[in-house]
């Protein structure tokens, strides 16, 4: 098994450009999550699949931003019209149901930078 | 709601002890611990469930107190190793994991 992969490593784009983002989580994991981080900041709550489900957004994602997990497997993040501040580690994570609870496995994260 | 941790860098001597705090609002179903390098993913270290029992991962030990909502970390003889971010990270119940905003501990030889 090769973790939880994140796709491009890193990504700079000029305000107000549309980025997309992937995420390949360990594959028994069902769950997967979306967070965002800051310097010196921890992990900020995005979103949570379960398989192919939208569980839970963030109430402080507008809706410039946009997830979703095809058929369970990876998932991708897309932001529209990027705005300076989001320019932050954008890091997945999976994790695992069954007779758990399980920690999550987080992924390198994509490093994006609004110019 | 984020967890709060205390407190916000630790400086230590190899060999060392310490101790990090993190606490919460609202009544917790888990408490996850988790420690970050620079530049690297935040990795898993345990995990304590309400009603469970105090967890350990090598020199690392954690405990749960369910009534005042707040779980503690503790870092016993510390080595070069242990440096990084620690983050707590707590759910309600939902799998909507917050997470503190994080203790930096620097151990030095």
């Amino acid at each position: 098994d090769t973790g939880v992969s994140q796709n491009p490593r890193h990504k700079i784009t000029k305000r107000g450009q549309n980025v997309t983002f992937r995420c390949d989580p360990i594959s028994e994991h069902n769950r997967l999550y979306w967070y965002r981080q800051t310097l010196g900041q921890g992990p900020e709550f995005l979103t949570y699949f379960q398989n192919e489900a939208q569980l839970e957004k963030s109430r402080l994602l507008s809706d410039r931003f946009s997830a979703e997990r095809p058929k369970g497997s990876f998932s991708t993040l897309e932001i529209q019209r990027t705005e300076q501040g989001d320019s932050a580690m954008y890091l997945c994570a999976s994790s695992s149901t069954g007779q758990g609870p399980y920690g999550y496995t987080f992924g390198s994260g994509t490093r994006l930078t609004v110019v | 709601q984020q967890p709060v941790q205390s407190p916000q860098a630790v400086i230590l001597r190899e060999g060392e002890d310490a101790v990090i705090n993190c606490s919460s609002s609202k009544a917790l179903y888990s408490v996850h611990w988790y420690r970050q390098k620079h530049g690297e993913a935040p990795v898993f270290l345990m995990i304590l469930l309400k009603g469970g029992e105090q967890m350990r991962h090598e020199k690392i030990s954690a405990s749960f107190n369910e009534k005042k909502q707040q779980s503690s970390l503790y870092l016993t003889a510390s080595q070069l190793s242990y440096s990084g971010t620690y983050f707590c990270g707590t759910e309600t119940g939902s799998y909507d994991m917050r997470f503190g905003a994080g203790t930096r501990l620097t151990v030095k030889p």
